[in-house]
């Protein structure tokens, strides 16, 4: 099982709609995670960080993480065309006994939101 | 204030042979983490580096290695290339450390190319 897993895509949405992007984790202990968006040719940019439990907004951008079930989800509201991108998940794993953090991200899933 | 820089933007190597990449934060970030993204394995985490020190890792083999100047910029070396090293590699930098901040920035990227 890999360590992050993402819906590929490609998810397509019309411009207003919300979009709702998905990821789910393999390590329980995991406790910090990312949301990363990257248009094409481009370098990844962070969008999101968050560790704890429930929903973290910044402006159009909601974050979720449900410990539990093991996910990690980025709502997108009022969608618009600039927002078609690729976007990576990445879940912060420690490695038992080495003290250092290993950061695995997803295949990420591409959006296109249509005009 | 100036971007994250990396030199050099393309690099054509041939296999066995040695290479060092740099990269310079953003002035006042402290912390430079690398990664490497190559169409079939995604994006993944090489290392980071804070106030000189590696802080965290990921699995790559002892073939790459960095290090980071008392000014914050950072070099990483790949030894001994392979085909399989031809990537894009990417650093960011962070005014802390990377994993507990949701500010990080990444460069434009250094192209590898294995022959």
């Amino acid at each position: 099982q890999k360590e992050v897993e993402q819906n590929s895509g490609p998810l397509s949405v019309p411009e207003g709609a919300i979009a709702s992007l998905n990821c789910t984790y393999s390590d329980r202990g995991s406790q910090s995670f990312f949301w990363y968006r990257q248009y094409s040719g481009k370098s990844p940019e962070l969008i999101m960080f968050i560790y704890s439990n429930g929903d973290k907004e910044d402006g159009r951008f909601t974050a979720q993480l449900n410990k539990a079930s093991q996910y990690v989800s980025l709502l997108i509201r009022d969608s618009q065309p600039s927002d078609s991108a690729t976007y990576l998940c990445a879940v912060i794993i420690e490695p038992l006994g080495t003290g250092a953090n290993n950061l695995f991200f997803g295949t990420g899933t591409r959006l296109t939101v249509i005009p | 204030k100036a971007g994250v820089t990396q030199t050099p933007r393309y690099l054509i190597k041939t296999r066995g042979q040695q290479v060092t990449l740099s990269c310079s934060p953003i002035s006042g970030h402290r912390s430079v983490s690398w990664y490497q993204q190559t169409p079939g394995q995604g994006l993944q985490f090489l290392f980071e580096y804070f106030s000189e020190t590696q802080r965290n890792k990921g699995n790559f083999p002892g073939r790459f290695s960095g290090r980071q100047f008392s000014n914050s910029r950072s070099e990483m070396n790949v030894s001994t290339l392979e085909l399989g090293d031809s990537a894009l590699y990417l650093c960011a930098s962070s005014p802390g450390l990377t994993f507990s901040t949701d500010t990080q920035y990444f460069g434009p990227g250094t192209r590898l190319t294995v022959l």
